[in-house]
């Protein structure tokens, strides 16, 4: 899978837009990219994800450059409880993978006052 | 509601003792797995099933066994629990592989 690469920490005023982004350099053709979220120790929980198209639902937009090799995950209006850590992912499932999502280190995303 | 369900939220637990890990899920998913969370290392898979009688290792399988005899359940069984798998441990599952990953609450197992 192809490894990414996100800042450690990101600030973002409550009501503001969170612009989150992700480094894929290495992506290839049939690899999605997955934003995950973790709030304190609770599970993650899923926000989008996509293979080259922009995706917006009702948490996020999904931003994909035209080359694919990096990505933002836009939090329109964030809030107070948006305030977790932010996981990019590539993933392609495949014979031999497990079908394990790499979440590395991810973005701690704090939202304030 | 759909959820993943894990029994116990907690254990502090001795070295040896045997303990199973319950997970269930009630939204008929195929796919489900076994992460385990620990600080400076991220979430590791330790096992996957893709359905019924049907799980594989992940990266991190030694010293667990699982099994998955029915759709909805999938328990993560440490048949004699060492210090080291002190961790806080995640159900998950998912309708087809690409899609979304439900995760449950989570256990926070600590072996004495």
């Amino acid at each position: 899978d192809a490894k990414t690469t996100q800042p450690p920490s990101m600030d973002c005023a409550e009501g503001r837009a969170a612009n989150l982004p992700c480094n894929h350099s290495t992506i290839s053709g049939n690899e999605y990219v997955y934003w995950y979220r973790q709030i304190h120790s609770q599970g993650p929980q899923y926000i989008i994800h996509g293979l080259k198209n922009n995706e917006t639902n009702e948490m996020a937009s999904l931003i994909i450059t035209e080359d694919r090799k990096s990505s933002t995950l836009i939090l329109p209006h964030a809030t107070l409880r948006d305030t977790a850590v932010y996981y990019c992912i590539v993933r392609v499932a495949g014979a031999n993978s497990g079908y394990a999502l790499n979440f590395g280190k991810g973005t701690s995303l704090l939202v304030t006052p | 509601e759909a959820q993943v369900t894990q029994n116990p939220r907690y254990l502090i637990t001795v070295t040896g003792k045997k303990l199973t890990v319950t997970c269930s899920q009630n939204m008929n998913h195929e796919y489900m797995s076994w992460y385990r969370q620990d600080p400076g290392l991220g979430l590791r898979q330790i096992y996957y099933s893709m359905n019924v009688e049907v799980t594989d290792k992940g990266d991190v399988p030694e010293g667990y066994k699982v099994s998955r005899k029915e759709k909805r359940n999938f328990p993560l069984i440490l048949e004699s629990p060492s210090p080291n798998q002190t961790s806080l441990y995640f159900c998950a599952s998912s309708f087809r592989v690409l899609g979304e990953l439900f995760f449950g609450e989570g256990s926070r197992l600590t072996v004495l």
